[in-house]
This record gives C-alpha cells, structure tokens and sequence, in this order.
C-alpha cells in the first residue's frame, strides 16, 4: 500500500508549545501535502514540499523530508488553541494526480 | 473567490435508494477529484476527471458507484442501492495544478 502512516495518532498540548507529528510512506513520490481538518469536513491545504526538497517554511508551520527514509515531518511551532484540528500528510506518486492519504493525527491544544 | 461547494451537506437515506452527490468546483479547474472518509479515517480517493479525458475510476469500490462530469464544470456521485458501509463523508476538490481545494463534504449515513 502507498498510504501514508502517521504518527501520532493523537497529541496533546498546551498552547504556545511546539507540535510535531510524523508522516511515513513506501514507495518513491513526486510530493508530499500537508493538509488540516476541522471537525471532520472540507480540508485545507497547508504545504507542499516535493521530492528533491528537503525543508520548507510557511509561517508557524515547518516541513522536512527525508526521501531516503520516506518519511515527513510537520512541526507547528508556538502552537494556539486554533491550531486543534487533524492534520493529514498526502502523496502524490508515479503519473498519478490523485493523492493517497494518510490516517491523520488528531491535535488538541489546550488553552 | 467561491471555493468547491458540494450540495447536501448531510444526506440520510434508506439501505437500497439511490442518492446524488453534487460537487461545484472552482471556475477553471479543470481537475476534480472525489474521495471518501470513514469515521476517524483518512481519504480515500474515489474518481478523478481531468478536462475532456476519460475519467480515472481505478477507486470506485463496487460497480454501485458511478460519477459524471458535465459541460468539464459540475459533477455528480451517483451510489445506487446503498449499502450501510457506503456511509461516509463524500469531499470533492478540484485543482488547477498540484494544489487540491476541498469542498466541506455531503455526510451520508444509510440507515
């Protein structure tokens, strides 16, 4: 399978501290999207690294990719209560436009 | 700009009706993208129209799901006979290049 795995499934944490959750897949790929969730409906595209990257910033969030290890990583840095969503890491592969999912970790900042 | 819109927003129907999935996509995309989310699950992709190619329906579950798209704007899901499993959040998102917009999704539960 290519999907995705994500780890964790669920972090907790206060507000203002950093998140970092996991993204790792099985088979060679174009690139990798970040997306977040809100109670379970439409996504939001957050960032897109592609495979000859290795780290991009957008704002609070931080994207690393290590090819040689197929895995991903998301850091939110200085996280806030509006921050509490899933988050799911998506990969584009082979000649292939849609995306294969992964199964998202649930975060939860706590004011 | 308006963003994907999908129509309803919940849809409860009986085992073995029929329903219909609408997806507005954004003007000018000319990608369209159906996936599927089970409870606490990540996407799973469906069926992907781009411009005027033969759709890609590789994702469809059963011959019970069938999906058009007319006029390369609006398109349909079709789930005949539905089945208790079938119940879901159906999200349409279009593209015009990697990046995917999302519509908020038609949650469908079969009773």
């Amino acid at each position: 399978s290519q999907q995705g795995e994500e780890d964790p499934q669920a972090l907790s944490i206060q507000e203002g501290e950093n998140a970092t959750m996991n993204c790792s897949y099985k088979t060679s790929i174009n690139n990798l999207q970040w997306y977040r969730q809100n109670s379970g409906r439409g996504l939001v595209h957050l960032i897109l690294i592609r495979s000859n990257e290795r780290e991009k910033h957008s704002g609070r969030l931080r994207v690393t990719l290590d090819t040689s290890k197929k895995s991903s990583s998301l850091l939110i840095t200085a996280s806030r209560a509006a921050d509490t969503a899933s988050y799911f890491c998506a990969i584009s592969s082979g000649s292939a436009r849609q995306l294969t999912f992964g199964s998202g970790t649930q975060l939860t900042v706590l004011p | 700009g308006a963003g994907v819109s999908q129509s309803p927003s919940n849809k409860v129907t009986e085992k073995g009706k029929d329903v219909e999935l609408r997806c507005d996509p954004i003007s000018g995309h000319t990608a369209l993208y159906w996936y599927r989310q089970s409870l606490g699950q990540g996407l799973e992709f469906l069926i992907y129209f781009q411009g005027n190619s033969a759709p890609d329906k590789s994702g469809l579950p059963s011959d019970r799901f069938s999906a058009e798209r007319t006029g390369g704007s609006v398109s349909t899901l079709t789930i005949q006979r539905t089945q208790q499993e079938d119940s879901a959040v159906y999200l349409c998102a279009s593209s015009l290049t990697i990046e995917q917009y999302f519509g908020p999704g038609t949650r469908l539960t079969v009773t």
